[in-house]
């Protein structure tokens, strides 16, 4: 069964500091993945998503993941970071045979000035 | 404004009573889901559908109900509300080619 692990809870981090999101996910086959934002008291916002190709894949607000098949990970970046990323962010994946897209539990960012 | 609109944003349910959370979507999408989001477990699943007339269930069922008689409405029903479904609930929705889904800005629901 398709699964997303994203092992840290809560990050925080320094505003202008780097910014690196775990996610690993479990699928027989090439997975769809994807990562969206949810700032509080808000619905989600997709940030990128890798299908097919080139395995760094760039998405809104600066931020870009690489997909990784060996690893079976597929990690969030932002080279720095910006009082207003604070949020959660929830990775996921889609099983094409399923039709489920499945989240992981999320990672809630602090930023500090 | 294009996009997925859910009613009501707020509701206090009494147990056992019964409610329909509304969900529509004017993009013709095919593809609707339910989640519900609860602290520490991230969203699940709780039914989704492929287009009218067709749905099925995902990862956290029981005690919800859904129907698909038009592309654009995909309600969820509570049939006799439960403390432990207290959470805030999110209507998502995608084309068939797109699998980047657009999700609506959530129902946050409490059962006394």
């Amino acid at each position: 069964a398709q699964s997303v692990t994203q092992p840290d809870i809560h990050i925080t981090v320094s505003e202008g500091a780097s910014l690196e999101l775990r996610c690993n996910y479990s699928y027989g086959a090439t997975p769809y993945l994807f990562w969206y934002v949810q700032s509080p008291g808000q619905g989600l916002q997709l940030l990128l998503k890798y299908f097919s190709g080139d395995t760094l894949v760039q998405g809104i607000k600066g931020f870009e993941a690489e997909f990784k098949r060996s690893q079976s990970s597929f990690n969030l970046r932002k080279p720095s970071v910006h009082w207003s990323d604070a949020a959660e962010y929830f990775c996921a994946v889609y099983g094409g045979a399923t039709n489920k897209l499945i989240f992981g539990t999320g990672t809630l960012l602090a930023v500090q000035p | 404004n294009a996009g997925v609109t859910q009613t009501p944003k707020f509701q206090v349910l009494k147990t056992g009573q019964s409610m329909t959370l509304q969900c529509a979507q004017d993009m013709n999408h095919e593809y609707m889901s339910w989640y519900r989001q609860d602290p520490g477990m991230g969203l699940r699943l709780i039914h989704y559908s492929v287009g009218a007339g067709i749905t099925d269930q995902g990862e956290v069922p029981n005690g919800y109900n859904v129907s698909r008689s038009t592309t654009e409405d995909f309600p969820l029903r509570l049939l006799s509300a439960a403390p432990s479904q207290t959470s805030v609930y999110f209507c998502a929705s995608r084309r068939g080619n797109n699998y980047g889904y657009t999700f609506g800005s959530g129902t946050r629901l409490t059962v006394v």
